[in-house]
């Protein structure tokens, strides 16, 4: 299994203005990812952060708005950029770790940034 | 794109009571897996099934993977407080597929 941890757990961000979320790992991964979540809903994954390349967006989500650097095996940020209301979110980082728990698709996740844009 | 229905979507049970959440899907999937998520935290991992038929136990949660690998259910007997939350099941190659998840909320 992994640790990861979220930096911040909270923040009221203004209109218009960008949010870097940290997210770090105790361990090395294979895989991190980056989702939001509505509260009590569903995870719409936004992009998986790939080590020493571009992340691979989903269908919806571009890098304009949603940078993501991934400079090493254990760390990754998301940036939410020139937000706007309908960005208030939660944003979650998620990793699958290697072996077994890479096989079976198991992924870890950090205990998410809670996002309001006013 | 593999879709997993997952219901009900939501449950308000007494506590004592037991229930059943379905995970279905029309693809063949090569391990599912479930995960609870408590409020304010990220989801956490509660098992992996990977063999059709395959029933595992965790305490009073019962899991159970479909024959063909489509579909699974998660069953919970005598529910308490402590077991309220968004329940989801995920399953898919490299990059998991989550269903809409069930938000339980056991009542004391």
């Amino acid at each position: 299994s992994a640790v990861i941890s979220q930096k911040p757990s909270r923040d009221i961000c203004q209109r218009g203005t960008s949010l870097t979320i940290q997210c770090q790992v105790d361990s090395q991964v294979t895989m991190m990812f980056w989702y939001r979540q509505q509260p009590g809903q569903s995870l719409t994954l936004i992009a998986t952060a790939n080590q020493g390349s571009e992340a691979t967006y989903e269908s919806g989500f571009v890098i304009d708005k949603f940078p993501i650097s991934r400079p090493n095996l254990t760390f990754s940020t998301l940036t939410v950029s020139n937000m706007s209301p309908e960005d208030s979110s939660i944003y979650l980082c998620s990793a699958g770790t290697s072996g077994r728990a890479f096989a079976r698709n198991e992924q870890f996740f950090g205990p998410g940034t809670r996002l309001t844009v006013l | 794109t593999q879709l997993l229905e997952q219901s009900p979507q939501f449950l308000s049970i007494q506590e004592g009571e037991n229930l059943t959440v379905y995970c279905n899907s029309s693809s063949v999937f090569s391990s599912l897996q479930w995960y609870r998520q408590e409020p304010g935290e990220g989801p956490v991992l509660l098992v992996t099934v990977v063999t059709g038929g395959e029933v595992k136990k965790l305490k009073r949660l019962t899991f159970q993977f479909g024959d063909a690998r489509k579909d699974s259910s998660l069953h919970i007997t005598a529910a308490q407080p402590g077991d309220t939350g968004l329940y989801l099941c995920a399953g898919g190659s490299y990059i998991p597929t989550f269903g809409r998840g069930t938000s339980l909320i056991v009542h004391p």
